[in-house]
């Protein structure tokens, strides 16, 4: 089984429809992030997360929320979605023993139409 | 702010080639440096990273050495195969009080390896 899986994998939605996205990890790390990918953008920071207790901006966080339901849960939110958060989207987790070397799931690609 | 340029793609090369993927970056305080790969359909892998300066990451015959003098970390391998066709992600990270921040990430190199 997959270390960190991401749920779901697509999804079509219209514009201003609220969803989420949800991320669970098995490594037993304490560090998630969020990254969106678009192409010749490369990867992007949405948000980040040091424990349950801890969320953080990262560089692209407008229309985006997140929830840190446990530690190996960790979902993202966009609460009105427009067509230009069509992308693909990475949760990724690390150790903060190792907390430079980080994990990512299988992504999950998003239009928003 | 943190900053990673690499170069464009795509780069196609044949099978048994020398490869060269330029990556340069700028960051506040000491980054830790990444190289990030990621096959068609699939999430980011990593490949090979380094800590501090002078020190060099390998792995599946990639090579990657931190130059602070040069704010560098070019991707290097010997002899390329088909297998290695993917996109390749130069990042770094900078520790901040509570731990390392998220990645920052270059655009992204598309490899393409003909036989």
């Amino acid at each position: 089984d997959a270390d960190v899986t991401q749920t779901p994998r697509n999804r079509i939605t219209k514009t201003g429809k609220r969803i989420m996205l949800e991320c669970s990890q098995t490594k037993g790390h304490d560090r998630m992030y969020w990254y969106r990918q678009d192409p010749g953008l490369g990867l992007r920071l949405i948000y980040y997360s040091f424990d349950v207790k801890d969320i953080n901006k990262g560089e692209i966080s407008d229309g985006y929320s997140v929830s840190r339901q446990a530690q190996a849960k960790f979902s993202l939110s966009l609460e009105s979605a427009i067509p230009n958060q069509t992308a693909l989207y990475f949760c990724a987790t690390s150790d903060y023993r190792v907390q430079e070397t980080q994990y990512f799931g299988p992504g999950t690609r998003l239009l928003v139409l | 702010g943190n900053s990673v340029t690499q170069m464009e793609g795509p780069v196609t090369l044949s099978e048994e080639a020398f490869l060269t993927i330029n990556c340069t970056y700028t960051a506040t305080g000491y980054p830790s440096l990444f190289w990030y790969v990621q096959y068609p359909g699939e999430g980011l892998q990593l490949l090979l990273k380094a800590t501090k300066a002078d020190d060099k990451g390998s792995n599946k015959g990639f090579e990657a050495t931190y130059r602070k003098e040069t704010t560098s970390f070019h991707l290097e391998k010997g002899s390329v195969q088909v297998s290695d066709s993917a996109v390749y992600f130069c990042a770094l990270t900078v520790y901040s009080g509570g731990g390392a921040d998220g990645l920052t990430f270059g655009k992204g190199t598309h490899l393409i390896i003909q036989p």
